[in-house]
């Protein structure tokens, strides 16, 4: 079965910087495209960032261009998101997903792992 | 304000059909296909609908979509309690190079 486990979410203040990780289980990681997505409580999902399975393409939400930045390890099935010059309207439980069939869309979900951006 | 407009609210009784709409441009949904996810509270979003009309294995087939033009919609018939839960729409946008989600319906079973 699929199985995507994220950590690395904590409490950081404004300014300071955070390193998500997403493990991948149950799929072959190198085939597939990988994003984030984020949601505050009570809101709707904001996708963050998308890789290709080479890591050949990456693209931004605006609100995170040139702060962020996505980047995966295939030999670790892994995906991770760079996260520097935090605001606290980065706050939010972040998920790793992976692209289904079609396009840009997300089959598989992880559980999230929460930051909080507050002094 | 999210660029794909649903309507924040749908009810429906047992048995009954619903509709969920999301309209957006010509950049987004007018040139590219729609997801919709079902999301539970404290849950994470389910993929129910891709490519405007797939369902992914173990959707009910009781989910169906639909699109045209720059606008979709997510049909929900023989409605049951457990459909009850907040709905997205999601397309790809080829001017903001990016993905987006609408803004969410919260749909009540009567």
């Amino acid at each position: 079965d699929v199985l995507l486990v994220e950590s690395g979410g904590v409490v950081v203040q404004p300014g300071g910087s955070l390193r998500l990780s997403c493990e991948a289980f149950g799929f072959i990681f190198e085939d597939y495209t990988m994003h984030w997505v984020r949601q505050v409580p009570g809101k709707g999902p904001e996708w963050v960032s998308l890789i290709t399975w080479d890591g050949g393409i990456s693209n931004y939400a605006d609100s995170v261009k040139g702060r962020f930045t996505i980047f995966r390890d295939n030999s670790k099935n892994s995906l991770y998101l760079q996260m520097n010059s935090l605001r606290s309207e980065d706050t939010a439980l972040y998920y790793c997903a992976k692209e289904g069939s079609g396009w840009r869309n997300f089959d598989y979900w992880g559980q999230g792992t929460p930051v909080t951006v507050s002094s | 304000q999210s660029v794909l407009t649903q309507p924040p609210s749908a009810s429906g009784t047992p048995g009954q059909r619903v509709t969920i709409s999301c309209s957006g441009s010509g950049s987004n949904i007018g040139s590219n296909s729609v997801n919709w996810y079902m999301q539970l509270p404290g849950t994470a979003p389910r993929l129910l609908i891709y490519s405007d009309k797939q369902r992914p294995s173990g959707a009910p087939a009781r989910f169906s979509g639909s699109r045209s033009g720059a606008s979709a919609s997510l049909a929900i018939s023989g409605l049951q309690s457990e459909d009850e839960a907040d709905y997205y729409c999601s397309t790809w946008d080829d001017s903001l190079k990016g993905v987006l989600f609408g803004g969410g319906t919260r749909l009540t079973v009567l």
